[in-house]
């Protein structure tokens, strides 16, 4: 069972526009969110996060927003670039006995067109 | 420059042949984790480890095993039992401290095996 759910696995938007990324999770303890980009055959980079105490954090072009009665949190990239192209992991981070485990989405596939 | 390398980046092994991946860590990180990426599908935990000479099964456990006989090194074995070995595994290594939110994990650039 997903607890953590990226429902679009793939998203195409034009250079320039915004690229909107979704993640819906099912727990409420999570408590702390994160972003991570992923090209080909390369690891995942950390991207940006929130904490489930605030509802929106932004770096630069993107801006995470947290929605914590929905169990919905977004990416926001705003102007997308090319080179934005790439696999969009969410996760979310919640205690697990001594220990903090991470918990992610199946990502969605960016494709920002020139 | 502190980071997390895998290695090799590509790796090719005959059926029935154990093989071992290595991944180390200079980012002095307590914790340590193996991930395997198939295509279509999200990150898969296979071990993880929070601190020297202890660790713990993931989710897809089975055919694999691990040591952690030093912090900065967590080596992965690929065993003959594991049915479909054919991934792109992923190690990564975070701060394993429970009062801290801030985990984010960093990731090496991964090894894709293939079985022959």
């Amino acid at each position: 069972d997903q607890q953590v759910k990226q429902n679009s696995p793939s998203l195409s938007v034009q250079e320039g526009r915004i690229s909107i990324l979704n993640c819906d999770y099912t727990n409420s303890m999570f408590d702390y969110f994160l972003w991570y980009k992923k090209y080909p055959a390369e690891g995942p980079t950390f991207l940006i996060s929130i904490s489930s105490i605030k509802d929106k954090n932004e770096d630069g072009r993107f801006t995470v927003f947290l929605n914590k009665s929905a169990k919905h949190l977004s990416l926001h990239i705003v102007p997308s670039q090319p080179g934005d192209s790439a696999v969009y992991f969410c996760a979310a981070s919640i205690n697990a006995g001594n220990n903090r485990k991470l918990i992610w989405g199946l990502g969605t596939s960016l494709a920002v067109n020139p | 420059d502190g980071g997390i390398t895998q290695s090799p980046k590509y790796l090719f092994r005959k059926e029935g042949q154990n093989v071992t991946l290595s991944c180390e860590q200079n980012l002095n990180h307590d914790a340590m984790y193996w991930y395997r990426q198939d295509p279509g599908q999200g990150l898969r935990l296979i071990y993880y480890s929070q601190i020297v000479n202890d660790f713990q099964k993931g989710d897809i456990a089975e055919g694999y095993s691990v040591s952690r006989e030093k912090k900065e090194s967590f080596p992965l074995t690929v065993t003959s039992a594991q049915k479909n070995p054919t991934a792109f595994y992923l190690c990564a290594s975070s701060i394993a401290d429970r009062g801290r939110m801030n985990t984010e994990a960093f990731f090496g650039q991964g090894t894709r095996l293939t079985v022959v």
